[in-house]
């Protein structure tokens, strides 16, 4: 079953704004992930933040994990037009040994 | 880091045969994972594909329909057999450095039944 259920399903917002994208999950993990996937290409790794982490930054990524509520946030600040593309959560879960389960994904698009 | 070589990037087939994509990692990897994307759809894991043993499935991917080797530490192959209209998707692999808790992928593969 999916863990991760990202919310807005679709962003669209002009260049130079923050976009804020949000991840829930269902079970206890390890790990957070947020991955980037431009169309019709493999996925990239942007940023991950452990379970006992509260926040992590890296460039223009903000990543926030709050284990209370099973929810994570990420934040892309003065986006660009090249940030457009998809943006998946990912979990480890706790004994999950690096399989990750990646939410529905959340559509970004930037225009210049 | 890991630079993933994956091929075919992209194949139309017909119904009833099967489909061998190659994945070639630069580097030595601990774990490599077989992924299905449908459109607009997130990821699901098909299987661990393991080094020097069986791949582990996870629920509803069985190994006659999705058979994949994995011969050494940088070289994996899953195979789409006897394929119908519904196999049509993206199929990626990831690997796993081990120690780096990520995943690094390769390009994908869009695989078209007819």
């Amino acid at each position: 079953s999916q863990q991760g259920e990202e919310d807005p399903q679709a962003l669209s917002i002009q260049e130079g704004e923050n976009a804020t994208m949000n991840c829930s999950y269902k079970t206890s993990i390890n790990n957070l992930q947020w991955y980037r996937q431009n169309s019709g290409r493999g996925l990239v790794h942007l940023i991950l933040i452990r379970s006992n982490e509260r926040e992590k930054h890296s460039g223009r990524l903000r990543v926030t994990l709050d284990t209370s509520k099973k929810s994570s946030s990420l934040l892309i600040t003065a986006s660009r037009a090249a940030d457009t593309a998809s943006y998946f959560c990912a979990t480890e879960a706790t004994g999950a040994n690096s399989k990750l389960t990646f939410g529905k994904g959340i559509t970004l698009s930037v225009r210049p | 880091s890991a630079v993933i070589s994956q091929k075919p990037s992209r194949d139309i087939c017909q119904r009833g045969t099967s489909l061998t994509i190659q994945c070639q990692v630069d580097s030595q990897v601990t774990m490599m994972f077989w992924y299905r994307q449908q459109p607009g759809q997130s990821l699901t894991l098909i299987a661990t594909a393991n080094q020097g043993s069986e791949a582990t499935y996870e629920s509803g991917f069985v190994i006659d329909k999705f058979p994949i080797s994995r011969p050494n530490l940088t070289f994996s192959t899953l195979t789409v057999s006897n394929m119908s209209p519904e196999d049509s998707s993206i199929y990626l692999c990831s690997a796993d450095k081990g120690g780096q808790e990520k995943l690094f992928f390769g390009s994908g593969t869009q695989l078209s039944v007819l």
